[in-house]
């Protein structure tokens, strides 16, 4: 099976800018979810999808929002981006999202806002 | 206190040595618990899982749990400088995945 894929591999925007970054599971897994990593707060949990729908979410402002399509492929979007949104942005997928389910890591994302 | 901790290192064996890593989880309820290997600039890759007390073994890998203790732990035996990378423990909290910020790992020859 592919892997999990995530385009752009790299961006860079200025400040007060939008990005959409995407975000293809492993066939078959419906679950997507997306993390920001930085080297000072280590891995964050942004959200998860499940079938469409936003099941879980992290400790993020509203600037950071996602949806997910009917073929399990999910999008992320920060609108008006700041300088601290630079950052490794990771989507994860698993087959149903069960708390004992492995993750699989996508390539990730790396954005720089100058 | 982080919901789970890890020391950052830099945690320096030589090759051949028993490379020993740890974490420590706040939340009693967890249930599973995972260790992910991230190479500098790229994704982090599982390397095991384990939700009972006690050993898993995986060839050089061995995860060790102690849910009393909350406590989990990672031996990688005969140490290799490819093995050289931050490990990142994760635990499973009510709703999502929480991971510790990592220990880099150093392995030299």
């Amino acid at each position: 099976k592919a892997g999990v894929t995530q385009t752009p591999r790299y961006l860079i925007k200025t400040r007060g800018q939008q990005v959409t970054l995407s975000c293809s599971p492993i066939s078959g897994h419906r679950s997507v979810s997306w993390y920001q990593q930085t080297p000072g707060q280590g891995l964050q949990f942004l959200f998860e999808y499940f079938s469409e729908t936003q099941r879980n979410k992290g400790n993020f402002p509203g600037r950071f929002s996602g949806r997910q399509f009917s073929n399990s492929r999910s999008e992320m979007n920060v609108s008006t981006l700041e300088l601290g949104d630079s950052a490794l942005y990771l989507c994860a997928s698993s087959s149903s999202g069960e708390i004992q389910e492995t993750q699989y890591f996508g390539p990730g994302t790396r954005l720089l806002v100058l | 206190q982080k919901e789970v901790e890890q020391n950052s290192g830099p945690l320096s064996v030589p090759e051949g040595a028993i490379a020993s890593l740890n974490c420590t989880y706040s939340d009693r309820g967890s249930q599973s618990f995972f260790w992910y290997r991230q190479y500098s600039g790229k994704s982090p890759e599982l390397i095991m899982f384990i939700y009972s007390n006690g050993d898993k073994e995986d060839g050089r890998f061995t995860a060790q749990l102690n849910k009393a203790s909350q406590y989990v732990s990672l031996l990688i035996r005969d140490s290799q400088p490819s093995d050289s990378a931050t490990y990142l423990c994760a635990v499973q909290g009510t709703d999502k995945l929480i991971f510790g910020t990592g220990t880099r790992l150093q392995v030299f020859p």
